[in-house]
């Protein structure tokens, strides 16, 4: 099964900053790769996929890159509304997520 | 509009079986395969199993000794049964819905509400 390994587990920045969030797989999957946000309480909602193509009706603040094993998630402008946890996401071969990522406001 | 709903019982006796109903509309489950997801509180999701659109199913290879996924297209529904459950089975349950219509692996465009299922005696 491929395992993929979220940093930071928890992120706080200011409104305004760029942060970053990096998912490790332990094996290439070619670009099969997700991102999600999940709000308190709510259910995740699908920000990336293949790696780098935006979903609709997200803002384009979100972006995501990488390659092989390594991937990114990157939130420019940080805003409030961007209070959430993260997950990654591989569908190359079955799907398995990252353990998270919280990010809170400073 | 797509929709997915998960109903089921909120709590399940050690040992006991759990059966969820994920009810689904706007969507055929002939044109799109649907998961089920779960996630215990405070942590990562974990995919479970599929119903692929072709009526196929697939397993996450920890569960699957103990999970079944079914459907009845007519009413909508896909319903997934799971044996033995013990209290690190507790966490909220979704049904999912993929992304593309009649494809392979890909992520997940809708997710249900969830229901919280709690083991305990």
């Amino acid at each position: 099964d491929i395992q993929m390994t979220q940093s930071p587990a928890s992120l706080s920045a200011s409104l305004g900053e760029t942060v970053t969030i990096e998912c490790r797989a332990s094996e290439d999957i070619y670009n099969g790769l997700a991102w999600y946000q999940q709000k308190p309480g709510k259910s995740p909602q699908l920000l990336i996929y293949n790696a780098n193509s935006l979903h609709t009706g997200v803002p384009s603040r979100f972006s995501g890159s990488g390659s092989g094993t390594q991937y990114s998630l990157k939130i420019n402008s940080l805003q409030s509304e961007d209070v959430a946890s993260y997950f990654c996401q591989q569908y190359y071969n079955y799907l398995t997520f990252g353990s998270g990522t919280k990010l809170e406001i400073k | 509009q797509v929709q997915l709903k998960e109903s089921g019982p909120g709590l399940v006796q050690p040992s006991e079986t759990l059966s969820l109903t994920c009810t689904v509309s706007g969507f055929s489950l002939t044109s799109y395969s649907v998961s089920w997801v779960r996630q215990p509180s405070g942590k990562g999701p974990e995919w479970m199993g599929r119903m692929w659109y072709d009526g196929d199913t697939a397993y996450n290879s920890a569960l699957k000794s103990r999970l079944s996924i079914s459907r009845d297209t007519s009413k909508n529904q896909v319903f997934l049964k799971m044996n033995s459950l013990q209290t690190d089975d507790t966490g909220t349950y979704y049904c999912t819905r993929d992304q593309a219509e009649s494809s392979g692996d890909v992520p997940f465009d809708y997710w249900g509400q969830g229901v919280m299922v709690t083991v305990s005696s």
